[in-house]
């Protein structure tokens, strides 16, 4: 049972237009949850994260959302630029402790020149 | 400052064949993580350690070994591999992970092919 899911593998934007990127998760233990970015032949990058005390947290062009009674979140990247072309995984970690991430499919973003 | 370094780059091994999988980070961080990334599947833990001298079980450990060699490096060993391990291999630690608002950093990776 996939406790994090990225229901969509793959999204095409207009460079300059807004990207959205959507995760749902299961599980309500959940706590924190984090975007990753990775380009071809290289590890994910952490790009922003959010508590779950929070519905919202910017960083530059990068915001994310959350609605706990939707167990949705989404990261809005505005404006799109070529180089955010990239896979976007969410990933979701909870308690404290020794604690392990789950991680979503991913979403390949393409934004077009 | 190297950061998570990982050996090799890549790797093709026949059915059968053991190898080990090399992981350094320069942070100092106590945690340290083995993750494979299968197309469609996202990133699935196979191993933890904690910290220096423990060593836990994810996701996905079967077929896998690890040791904590030290408190910089954290190796993944396949004993006998099998064409369902060709995977890309991501090595990832952690400075504390006593917060799940800590972040992790990963290697950039090894892609293994099992023929």
């Amino acid at each position: 049972d996939q406790q994090v899911k990225q229901n969509s593998p793959s999204l095409s934007v207009q460079e300059g237009r807004i990207s959205i990127l959507n995760c749902d998760y299961t599980n309500s233990m959940f706590d924190y949850f984090l975007w990753y970015k990775k380009y071809p032949a290289e590890g994910p990058t952490f790009l922003i994260s959010i508590s779950s005390i929070k519905d919202k947290n910017e960083d530059g062009r990068f915001t994310v959302f959350l609605n706990k009674s939707a167990k949705h979140l989404s990261l809005h990247i505005v404006p799109s630029q070529p180089g955010d072309s990239a896979v976007y995984f969410c990933a979701a970690s909870w308690g404290s402790g020794t604690y392990k991430y789950i991680f979503g499919t991913g979403t390949r973003l393409k934004v077009l020149a | 400052n190297a950061g998570v370094t990982q050996t090799p780059k890549f790797q093709v091994l026949k059915t059968g064949q053991s190898m080990t999988l090399q992981c350094a980070q320069d942070m100092n961080h106590n945690s340290m993580y083995w993750y494979r990334q299968d197309p469609g599947m996202g990133l699935r833990l196979i191993y933890y350690s904690a910290s220096e001298g423990t060593t836990d079980k994810g996701e996905v450990p079967n077929g896998y070994n690890v040791s904590r060699l030290n408190k910089r490096e954290f190796s993944l060993r396949l004993e006998s591999a099998a064409p369902s391990q060709t995977s890309v291999y991501f090595c990832a630690s952690i400075g504390q992970a006593i917060l799940s608002t800590d972040t992790q950093y990963f290697g950039p990776g090894t892609r293994l092919t099992v023929l």
